[in-house]
């Protein structure tokens, strides 16, 4: 079965300091992989996503991910942290429906902690 | 794109009452997704529509859970019955066909007391 794990539930960094959330993957197939931004009272954001490809994507806000096969991670990655960047990161894993995609499977999330 | 809206953001209810969240989607967009997400977890699948039709539901989704949409537009979710276990953010998603984004609302978030 589909599954995604975030094994680090909070993360504590200094502004300015460069940042990696951990996300690992159980899936069958060549996984469709998301990160997702949640701000308090917020609905997700996408952050960046991979399908295929390039196994280092972009995204917005200055994000980076990089999908290991040989590891099933697909972590998140950003070289100089800002403060408004406080706030919980989801990963998840994309159900292949054919041409568009089906349910996803979200990690319980990691909380994202800024230090001025 | 407006954006997913849902309606209403905050639903405070006692154990028992039924209750109802609608969700209009990004117009266009054929495929509509319905998540549940409480405290401390991530989101978790409900159901998802591809216009009018049903297409999947989550062993989530008891008997005491029904979601339509009917014109294959907005969309409604209801509780019959809660109970204080369905506390919870309810995320409605929507997508088009051949494309692989899901682009998520606000949320509707449920108090049961």
């Amino acid at each position: 079965a589909q599954s995604v794990t975030q094994p680090d539930i909070h993360i504590t960094v200094s502004e300015g300091a460069s940042l990696e959330l951990r996300c690992n993957y159980s899936y069958g197939a060549t996984p469709y992989l998301f990160w997702y931004v949640q701000s308090p009272g917020q609905g997700l954001q996408l952050l960046l996503k991979y399908f295929s490809g390039d196994t280092l994507v972009q995204g917005i806000k200055g994000f980076e991910a990089e999908f290991k096969r040989s590891q099933s991670s697909f972590n998140l990655r950003k070289p100089s942290v800002h403060w408004s960047d406080a706030a919980e990161y989801f990963c998840a894993v994309g159900d292949d429906r054919g041409s568009t995609l089906g349910r996803l499977y979200f990690g319980r999330g990691t909380q994202l902690t800024v230090w001025p | 794109d407006t954006g997913v809206s849902q309606n209403p953001r905050h639903k405070i209810t006692k154990r028992g009452q039924n209750v109802t969240f609608r969700c209009d989607p990004i117009s266009e967009h054929n495929r509509l997704y319905w998540y549940r997400q409480t405290l401390g977890q991530g989101p978790e699948f409900l159901t998802y529509f591809q216009n009018e039709a049903q297409l999947e539901k989550s062993r989530l989704l008891s008997d005491r859970f029904s979601a339509e949409r009917p014109k294959g537009s907005f969309s409604t979710l209801e509780i019959q019955r809660t109970e204080q276990g369905d506390s919870a953010m309810y995320l409605c998603a929507s997508s088009r066909l051949n494309y692989n984004e899901q682009f998520f609302g606000p949320g509707t978030r449920l108090t049961v007391l």
